[in-house]
């Protein structure tokens, strides 16, 4: 069965330096999402992607954050100056088609730690 | 978007078949009812989606009332691997299909 990838598992970062996290979607879906979920808390939704320019983004995804699909397979999400806070669970998510349906396949996750 | 309440917690047994209601008083005449299911350190999994009456699939049954206020999920037969956190989502196509997750229910299944 085809799944969403995430890579890296576990990212460990200081305070103020940049991450990227990856991810494979799905090969041949068509919207992509980030959300996060801070330890012990809800999932939270943060960017939604399609056609090559973002759809949505909720107010936690202010300008230190940033997505790029920079080939036809991988999907990333940039902190610019991470902060302590940005420390969470990232999904990445996606979604085949345009019709009535919540059905995204979420990937594994990458933890990421700032310091 | 509409406000969904569903229990903190659950405890059920090995076999037995459990039923988890969600409360969405507002939902909108556009809206459908999700249900996806967390296990610790995973990304949540789509379990189900529904508009209106029964839903069924390999998994799981939906059953919504014709006023559609509320919802169930029902789990036939649980297992211990079933011990997972399970979420009710209400979302039209209004919102891009954006998944609003709420705390949902922590299911523990017992042997």
């Amino acid at each position: 069965e085809p799944e969403v990838t995430q890579t890296p598992s576990h990212q460990v970062t200081q305070m103020g330096q940049e991450v990227i996290l990856r991810c494979v979607p799905i090969s041949n879906h068509l919207y992509f999402y980030w959300y996060r979920q801070i330890l012990g808390q809800k999932v939270e939704f943060l960017v939604s992607f399609y056609n090559n320019e973002i759809s949505e983004k909720s107010e936690i995804f202010d300008d230190q954050f940033s997505v790029e699909r920079p080939d036809g397979s991988n999907f990333t999400l940039k902190i610019r100056s991470t902060k302590l806070e940005d420390s969470a669970m990232y999904f990445c998510a996606s979604r085949l088609t345009d019709r009535v349906t919540y059905e995204q396949y979420f990937g594994p996750g990458t933890r990421l730690t700032v310091t | 978007l509409a406000k969904t309440t569903q229990p903190i917690s659950m405890d059920s047994y090995e076999g037995q078949e459990v039923n988890i209601t969600c409360s969405h008083n507002n939902i909108a005449t556009n809206d459908y009812i999700t249900w996806y299911q967390q296990f610790p350190s995973q990304g949540p999994r789509f379990i189900i989606q529904g508009y209106k009456t029964k839903v069924t699939n390999e998994v799981a049954s939906l059953f919504i009332p014709a006023d559609r206020k509320s919802s169930t999920l029902s789990l036939p037969r649980v297992s211990l691997s079933d011990t997972a956190v399970y979420y009710c989502l209400v979302g039209s196509r209004e919102y891009g299909n954006k998944l609003v997750f709420g705390a949902g229910t922590i299911l523990r299944v017992k042997s």
